[in-house]
């Protein structure tokens, strides 16, 4: 079936950086978007942006341009997701989720998300 | 950015009952609007796209209707697996964005 599943939980100081993995199986890699999500502790999910696994092309929310970079390996089926400047509010669970039909940006299914912790 | 916002907050409902949860788009959104489950500690689980279409393996109890900016997720016999936090989401703007959740509690 089709799974993502995603690196450990991780703890940085701010302005740290920290990379996030997906590793994905079950399915055509390249032939789907990935997508990834955060949700800060007792608020609500926010989307971060896409990436087209085919040709590794991003689309990115404003909120993060700059700091955010979604990136892929299609030899082990794997995105990742870097986020520079990390402050405190970036404390979240991200997670990555793939885009089951082109042009159709829903969700299906989730990775199991990675906890970022920033904190002195 | 289209905005979402659901309705109730918190719903509690016997076993057996039916719980009707809202969904409301700031502008239209079409049909382009999908329904996730959240258990604590799991990963979100799609429930309905295209507002109303049952995603795979998701059992008839659930129900998703609407379009434009009004949005309902039925659920017509409450089972205690159902206990969780439900969220609505849009993909017909590039920006996508979701609604605040409602929690469903069982009475």
């Amino acid at each position: 079936q089709v799974q993502l599943v995603q690196s450990g939980a991780e703890v940085r100081r701010p302005g740290a950086s920290v990379k996030i993995s997906c590793e994905t199986s079950g399915y055509n890699f390249s032939g789907h978007y990935l997508h990834w999500v955060r949700q800060a502790p007792g608020l609500g999910f926010e989307w971060m942006g896409w990436m087209n696994c085919n040709n590794g092309a991003t689309t990115y929310a404003r909120k993060f341009k700059g700091r955010v970079a979604m990136t892929r390996d299609t030899s082990v089926r794997t995105a990742y997701l870097e986020l520079t400047g990390l402050r405190y509010d970036d404390t979240a669970i991200y997670s990555c989720a793939r885009c089951p039909q082109a042009g159709l940006n829903y969700f299906d299914p989730w990775g199991q998300g990675t906890l970022v912790t920033v904190t002195s | 950015e289209i905005l979402m916002m659901q309705s109730p907050g918190t719903l509690s409902v016997s076993p057996g009952e039916r719980a009707t949860l809202s969904c409301r788009a700031s502008q239209s959104v079409s049909t382009k609007l999908a329904w996730y489950k959240v258990k604590p500690g799991q990963a979100p689980r799609l429930l309905i796209y295209g507002a109303s279409t049952r995603a795979t393996d998701i059992p008839a109890r659930f129900s998703g209707s609407g379009s434009g900016t009004e949005f309902t997720l039925t659920i017509s016999s409450l089972q205690s697996e159902d206990s969780a936090i439900y969220y609505c989401q849009q993909y017909n703007n590039w920006v996508l964005t979701f609604g605040g959740g409602t929690k469903v509690e069982i009475k």
